[in-house]
């Protein structure tokens, strides 16, 4: 069946350091991606999203890079900071009628 | 209020009891939708409304799982008979239009505890 999943589950970071979270993904007519930063006891919060048209975009201290030959999904957040500790959740959507497929979930921990 | 609101944030209850859980979505979006988050776990899509259109319950884990929209505002999801793996936190999102390519805003869930 088709999946959405990420390569590891938690990930800690030094402040100030770049991250970068990686996702998988098996469905190749996906074609809408979304990162949500969940904090512990809330919502999942809008990060980024981004095309199957597009590669790259770009926000305010993130990025989300696209690669549709290897379907790799990854979130680069610059410079980390203490409020970056979240856990992270890459989603995919393949269409019309379709829903947004959630991953598993990544832990960002960022060490003072 | 500007964000999706949820109601109770937390619900404790005993297996075999019913429970109502309400989300207010934002105002002037027609779409709507319910996910339920087992711990350390991802979404798990449980339904969807969009306008007037039928919803879309393809989620719903069992016919004990059930939700109702009124308009394009509040919607409540009922769980009869709950049971231990019903434990959960539900979240509720809104979207504008329910385009496939559109963001979800979420409320901050209810966590639900079945004793």
């Amino acid at each position: 069946g088709e999946s959405v999943g990420l390569h590891l589950p938690t990930l800690s970071v030094q402040e100030g350091d770049n991250s970068i979270i990686n996702c998988a993904y098996s469905n190749s007519a996906s074609d809408y991606f979304i990162w949500y930063k969940q904090e512990s006891g809330k919502g999942p919060q809008f990060i980024i999203d981004i095309r199957s048209n597009m590669d790259k975009r770009q926000g305010q201290r993130v990025t989300v890079l696209l690669n549709k030959t290897v379907k790799h999904l990854s979130l680069q957040i610059a410079a980390t900071q203490p409020g970056d500790s979240a856990v992270y959740f890459c989603a995919e959507n393949s269409g019309a009628n379709s829903k947004l497929t959630f991953g598993k979930g990544i832990t960002l921990s960022v060490r003072p | 209020g500007a964000g999706v609101s949820q109601s109770p944030s937390n619900k404790v209850t005993e297996k075999g009891k019913d429970v109502e859980l309400r989300c207010d979505p934002i105002s002037g979006h027609t779409a709507l939708y319910w996910y339920r988050q087992r711990l350390g776990q991802g979404l798990e899509f449980l339904i969807y409304f969009q306008g007037n259109s039928a919803p879309d319950k393809s989620g719903l884990p069992s016919d004990r799982f059930s939700a109702e929209r009124t308009g394009e505002s509040v919607s409540t999801l009922t769980i009869q008979r709950t049971q231990q793996e019903d434990s959960a936190v539900y979240l509720c999102a809104s979207s504008p239009l329910g385009g496939w390519n559109e963001k979800l805003f979420f409320g901050s869930g209810t966590q639900l505890s079945v004793l």
